[in-house]
């Protein structure tokens, strides 16, 4: 069964460092996702992209952040400058086609990166 | 906004059957709902999505009453590798995110 990937599995860095974390969707998917899920807390949402731009963000996905795809395998989340809050579990996700598209509607997800700021 | 709620956590055993009720009052005319299923340290997962009525797949099924201000998802015959969060979404058709709320907490004992 086709999956999504992610690297690393665990990032550690320092405050103030920049961090890019790698995902490779699926392979016939059009639309990528990022989320985020803090210890213990809910899955967040942080923006999706299409066509090679964003296509929805959110409040949380502000200017540290920015999203790449660059080769036609590859999708990446930049954060520039991190903060001890932005500890996480990332998701990336992936989808074959949006909401309005079909009846059944799947996101796939990765198996996420550890980010630990210290 | 169609918020969901559902309750924190359920403890169920091998061999019987779950059912987890999800209450989304506010839910649209084009709106679905779904269900994802998430294992510690692992990404979410989908289980099923449905729109009115009964769905139902290998996993599980999705009960929906005709107000579709509610619905269930029914595990038959929980193992105690089903023990994961389940999340009960409403897909807004004009979107394309999943918006997560807490989940319920399922733990199988043996």
């Amino acid at each position: 069964e086709p999956e999504v990937t992610q690297t690393p599995s665990h990032q550690v860095t320092q405050m103030g460092q920049e961090v890019i974390l790698r995902c490779v969707p699926i392979s016939n998917h059009l639309y990528f996702y990022w989320y985020r899920q803090i210890l213990g807390q809910k899955v967040e949402f942080l923006v999706s992209f299409y066509n090679n731009e964003i296509s929805e963000k959110s409040e949380i996905f502000d200017d540290q952040f920015s999203v790449e795809r660059p080769d036609g395998s590859n999708f990446t989340l930049k954060i520039r400058s991190t903060k001890l809050e932005d500890s996480a579990m990332y998701f990336c996700a992936s989808s074959e086609a949006r909401i309005r598209d079909r009846d059944s509607y799947e996101q796939y997800f990765g198996p996420g990166t550890r980010l630990t700021v210290t | 906004l169609a918020k969901t709620t559902q309750p924190i956590s359920m403890d169920s055993y091998e061999g019987q059957e779950v059912n987890i009720t999800c209450s989304h009052n506010n839910i649209a005319t084009n709106d679905y709902i779904t269900w994802y299923q998430q294992f510690p340290s692992q990404g979410p997962r989908f289980i099923i999505q449905g729109y009115k009525t009964k769905v139902t797949n290998e996993v599980a099924s999705l009960f929906i009453p005709a107000d579709r201000k509610s619905s269930t998802l029914s595990l038959p015959r929980v193992s105690l590798s089903d023990t994961a969060v389940y999340y009960c979404l409403v897909l807004k058709a004009a979107g394309n995110k999943l918006t997560f709320g807490g989940g319920t907490r399922v733990l199988v004992k043996p």
